[in-house]
């Protein structure tokens, strides 16, 4: 099993522009989450889908954070326009409810930096 | 709101001593109580999880103890190793929570000198 996919794994990009990044989650897991970490703020969850459906996205910093899971092996975070402050590594991580487990598994991160 | 706390925020000890990180939670509905590990430059991953029918469950140097009626769990690990020198985050959430999300602590960097 290849994890999760995460690309690109680096992204520098100027202020304004739009970025998006992408996530492969395992084959068969049915929840995707998608976190932010930053010195500052530590592991902050955005958003979680469940069979492709969003759940809770009380964690998306604001409307220029859009994501998206058109199927079961997709998934987009979009930022635009983008800010210096939203420089973070970003990770997608995703899990199968089967039982007594909540293992999420994490995908290697995208490092994102807003000049 | 804070609904987990974790401490210390780093720790440094030498190879063989026993590091132990601290987590405290507030809902009562939480059932399941991971620690996740993260080495630089990758993303965390379950170390070792434990449910609030049990104090105690081992695996390997790794040891969570739980405290259900304080409302704290804490990882310890045994016989420490420059390997072990990571970050480590603890974590909240399970069925009775009512969803599949987790709450992460704010991570602990640990650091094992040879």
């Amino acid at each position: 099993d290849a994890g999760v996919i995460q690309s690109p794994r680096h992204e520098v990009t100027e202020m304004g522009q739009e970025v998006t990044l992408r996530c492969k989650p395992i084959s068969g897991h049915n929840s995707l989450f998608w976190y932010r970490q930053t010195m500052m703020r530590g592991l902050e969850l955005l958003i979680y889908f469940n069979n492709n459906v969003p759940i809770d996205d009380s964690g998306m910093p604001e409307d220029r954070f859009s994501a998206k899971m058109p199927n079961a092996t997709f998934s987009t975070l979009k930022i635009q326009p983008s800010e210096p402050r939203d420089s973070a590594v970003y990770f997608c991580a995703s899990s199968i409810n089967r039982g007594s487990s909540y293992e999420q598994y994490f995908g290697p991160g995208t490092r994102l930096t807003v000049t | 709101q804070q609904q987990v706390k974790q401490s210390p925020q780093s720790l440094i000890v030498q190879k063989g001593g026993i590091p132990i990180i601290n987590c405290a939670y507030e809902n009562t509905a939480f059932d399941y109580f991971p620690w996740y590990q993260q080495f630089p430059g990758k993303g965390p991953a379950l170390l070792i999880a434990i449910r609030p029918d049990v104090s105690e469950k081992k695996e390997g140097r790794f040891t969570i103890s739980f405290n259900k009626s304080a409302k704290q769990f804490s990882l310890h690990i045994m016989d420490s190793q420059p390997g072990d020198s990571a970050t480590y985050f603890c974590a909240v959430g399970g069925r009775s929570y009512n969803t599949d999300k987790l709450i992460f602590g704010t991570g602990t960097r640990l650091q094992v000198f040879p």
